[in-house]
């Protein structure tokens, strides 16, 4: 398999401006994640998604953030309209379900947005 | 909410000698996972190690081993035998046991330690 697959690796945007995230999870995992790291808060998570649904996105910033997973194979993160601040690196990541630290996340390489 | 905290911003260590990387957690639950992720330069995020719980052994791989204390929920991790190829910003992690227990999939990391090697 060839992991978790992101795209773009790098974006640079104007304010106000949409951006689009995509991500490819590793094929037959259960469970897609979206992480953001900035320097000053780390890697927090944003959303994540169990067999396409959403679970948990207390994370997600606010309401110009927003994350689908339309099929299993596929994740998006919108970011309308885009700020300065939302400047960071966005990992998707995708894991097994299942009992044991086995079922640990695979991460993409992360895509690096600038919002200038 | 689960914290993890790694009190060591930056750490360095000379070519062929042993480090060792804090981190501390907090949390009420009594099963649980914790990991050390590895992100060199390439901004990848590599699995280093993983530790369960519930196992009281501590975890090791090749050169990278856990000093884990249940007790006291520490989770440190040494490197010994340093390589250059070791620099990088080392994470903490925690995860619950699963949603079929009440917790979440989600991992929750410590800030990092930025790991230099001199040679």
């Amino acid at each position: 398999d060839a992991g978790v697959i992101q795209s773009p690796r790098h974006e640079v945007t104007e304010m106000g401006q949409e951006v689009t995230l995509r991500c490819k999870p590793i094929s037959g995992h259960d469970y897609l994640f979206w992480y953001r790291q900035t320097m000053m808060r780390g890697l927090e998570l944003l959303i994540y998604f169990n067999n396409n649904v959403p679970i948990d996105d207390s994370g997600m910033p606010e309401d110009r953030f927003s994350a689908k997973m339309p099929n299993a194979s596929f994740s998006t993160l919108k970011i309308q309209p885009s700020e300065p601040r939302d400047s960071a690196v966005y990992f998707c990541a995708s894991s097994l379900a299942g009992q044991g630290a086995y079922t640990e996340a695979f991460f993409g390489q992360g895509t690096r947005l600038t919002v200038v | 909410a689960q914290t993890v905290t790694q009190s060591q911003p930056e750490m360095s260590v000379q070519e062929a000698e042993t480090v060792t990387l804090s981190c501390t957690y907090d949390t009420s639950e009594s099963d649980y996972y914790l990991f050390w992720y590895k992100q060199p330069p390439s901004r990848q995020m590599i699995l280093v190690i993983r530790q369960e719980a519930y196992k009281q052994q501590n975890a090791t791989e090749n050169r990278f081993s856990v000093n884990f204390q249940k007790a006291a929920k520490s989770f440190s991790l040494k490197i010994s035998d340093s390589q250059l190829g070791d620099a990088a910003m080392y994470f903490c992690a925690y995860r619950s046991a699963g949603v079929t227990q009440g917790g979440s999939e989600k991992l929750v990391f410590g800030k990092g330690t930025k790991l230099t090697v001199n040679p």
